[in-house]
């Protein structure tokens, strides 16, 4: 069964600090993305990759940058996490050509 | 840039009952079109989705939607729900000419609550 795993179901985290989400895949999908979900707003596209080292904003990049140093693990990085970045933050994946995406079952993300 | 909208936030429907869901999208090209459903407490979950060919498109659990070009509509449809419907239903859009390398536009979500 194909998947795409974040590392952490839940994470409480400290204004001001720096946070990492992991995200990693076995699908050899070249393009993974990065979205945040919250209530009444769907999910917003913050970054996205189609290439190891490549990355392109999304929707939402602002505070928020992105690493992809091998073709299954994509990165979020929160350099100064702030509280209005509380949110479900979920990575998906999804192979050149066609297909569908294949989603994570999201980290939930505190900032207090 | 793409843009999609549902029509309902919240619907609440009796067992049985038929469902529409309405999802419009905003984008002069050529799209592909999904449905996604989130149960309470998983992740999303591809319900269907339309490249091409024909606009009846059948998913799993049985829903089916239908794209309609000239209306800028992909409505999602079941004859007659049942309890375990009930979740967070998405409607999201990419370019057709992306290949997959773009992300996905999503609409708001629509909840619904299936009564027994």
């Amino acid at each position: 069964d194909v998947k795409v795993t974040q590392s952490s179901r839940y994470l409480v985290k400290r204004t001001g600090e720096k946070v990492f989400l992991e995200c990693v895949q076995d699908m050899d999908h070249e393009n993974m993305f990065w979205y945040r979900q919250d209530p009444g707003l769907g999910l917003r596209l913050i970054y996205f990759s189609y290439d190891v080292k490549m990355k392109e904003k999304g929707d939402i990049p602002e505070g928020y940058s992105v690493s992809r140093e091998k073709k299954e693990r994509f990165s979020l990085i929160l350099e100064s996490a702030s509280t209005n970045q509380t949110s479900m933050y979920l990575c998906a994946s999804s192979s050149q050509g066609a297909g569908g995406y294949t989603f994570g079952s999201g980290t939930r993300l505190t900032v207090v | 840039a793409q843009s999609v909208s549902q029509h309902n936030h919240h619907v609440i429907l009796s067992e049985a009952a038929s469902l529409e869901l309405g999802c419009n999208y905003s984008y002069g090209g050529t799209v592909n079109l999904f449905w996604y459903v989130q149960y309470p407490g998983q992740h999303l979950q591809l319900l269907l989705k339309y490249f091409s060919g024909d606009p009846l498109v059948k998913g799993i659990k049985g829903f089916e939607a239908e794209f309609i070009k000239s209306k800028f509509s992909f409505n999602l449809r079941k004859p007659s729900v049942q309890w375990s419907d009930t979740a967070e239903y998405f409607c999201a859009v990419n370019a057709g000419s992306g290949g997959g390398a773009d992300g996905l536009t999503f609409g708001k979500g629509t909840h619904l609550i299936i009564q027994p």
